[in-house]
C-alpha cells in the first residue's frame, strides 16, 4: 500500500534562513510525488511535482524539492524563507488516479 | 487558470439534517474528488468520480453519498448529518491522463454540525 509520512507537525524558521519540510514515502512502482500549500481558510495550492528525471524539482514561489530514491524522501526546500511562507504544507503520492496525503506540516517563519 | 468553486465557505447545520455541498469546475476535467480535512489526519478521500454518473468510494465513504449529473458539477451529500462530520470539505478536479495529473482544489467548505 502507498503511504506518505510528514514526520514534523510544525517547523519554525527565522526569516531569511533556508527551510526544509520533510516527506518520506512508500510506494510500489514509480513514485509520483506532489507538494501543496494551504494558507489560512483557503484550499490547497499546487507547488510542484516529481514525475521522473531530474531529482531537483523547481516549483512556485521559489520552492524546490529534492527526490531521493535511496532514502525514499521528497523534502521541500527554499533557500531563504519569507514570513509570507507561513502556511500548512502537504506532501502527497499519486496512484490509480488517487492521492494519498501526508498529515501536513505547519511552517512558521519568524520575523 | 483552472477554477474550482464550492457553493459555501461556511455552513452550520443541525444533527439529522440533509446537507448538500456543491462543487463546480470550469476546465472540462473528467476527474473530480471530495476530501475531508481534519487536524492531524491530513486529507482523506471520501468519493471520486471519473466520468458523468460514475462514482467510486474513497477511503471514508460511510455517511456520505455523491452525485455527478453534469461533467462540471460534483455534489457531496450528507444524508443525515452527525456531529462527527464537522470538518473542512475540499473538492478537487483533474484531467485524466495518468497518475502524474495535478489535482486542483476549491477553497473549501467548513461545515459545523450542531
Amino acid at each position: 500500500a502507498q503511504s506518505v509520512a510528514q514526520p514534523e507537525d510544525q517547523v519554525n524558521v527565522a526569516e531569511g534562513n533556508p527551510l526544509t519540510v520533510k516527506c518520506t514515502y512508500s510506494v510500489s512502482g514509480n513514485p509520483y510525488l506532489f507538494w501543496y500549500v494551504q494558507y489560512p481558510n483557503r484550499g490547497l495550492q499546487f507547488l510542484l511535482k516529481y514525475i521522473t528525471g531530474d531529482n531537483l524539482v523547481k516549483g512556485s514561489y521559489g520552492f524546490e524539492a529534492e527526490f531521493n530514491k535511496s532514502q525514499t524522501s521528497f523534502h521541500l526546500k527554499k533557500p531563504s524563507a519569507l514570513v509570507s511562507d507561513s502556511a500548512l504544507y502537504f506532501c502527497a503520492v499519486s496512484g490509480t488516479y488517487k492521492y494519498i496525503f501526508g498529515t501536513g506540516t505547519r511552517l512558521k517563519v519568524l520575523a | 487558470d483552472v477554477k474550482v468553486t464550492q457553493s459555501s465557505r461556511y455552513l452550520v447545520k443541525r444533527t439529522g439534517e440533509k446537507v448538500f455541498l456543491e462543487c463546480v469546475q470550469d476546465m472540462d476535467h473528467e476527474n473530480m474528488f471530495w476530501y475531508r480535512q481534519d487536524p492531524g489526519l491530513g486529507l482523506r478521500l471520501i468519493y471520486f468520480s471519473y466520468d458523468v454518473k460514475m462514482k467510486e468510494k474513497g477511503d471514508i465513504p460511510e455517511g456520505y453519498s455523491v452525485s455527478r449529473e453534469k461533467k462540471e458539477r460534483f455534489s457531496l451529500i450528507l444524508e443525515s448529518a452527525s456531529t462527527n462530520q464537522t470538518s473542512m470539505y475540499l473538492c478537487a478536479s483533474s484531467y485524466p491522463t495518468d497518475d502524474t495529473d495535478t489535482q486542483y482544489f476549491g477553497p473549501g467548505t467548513r461545515l459545523t454540525v450542531l
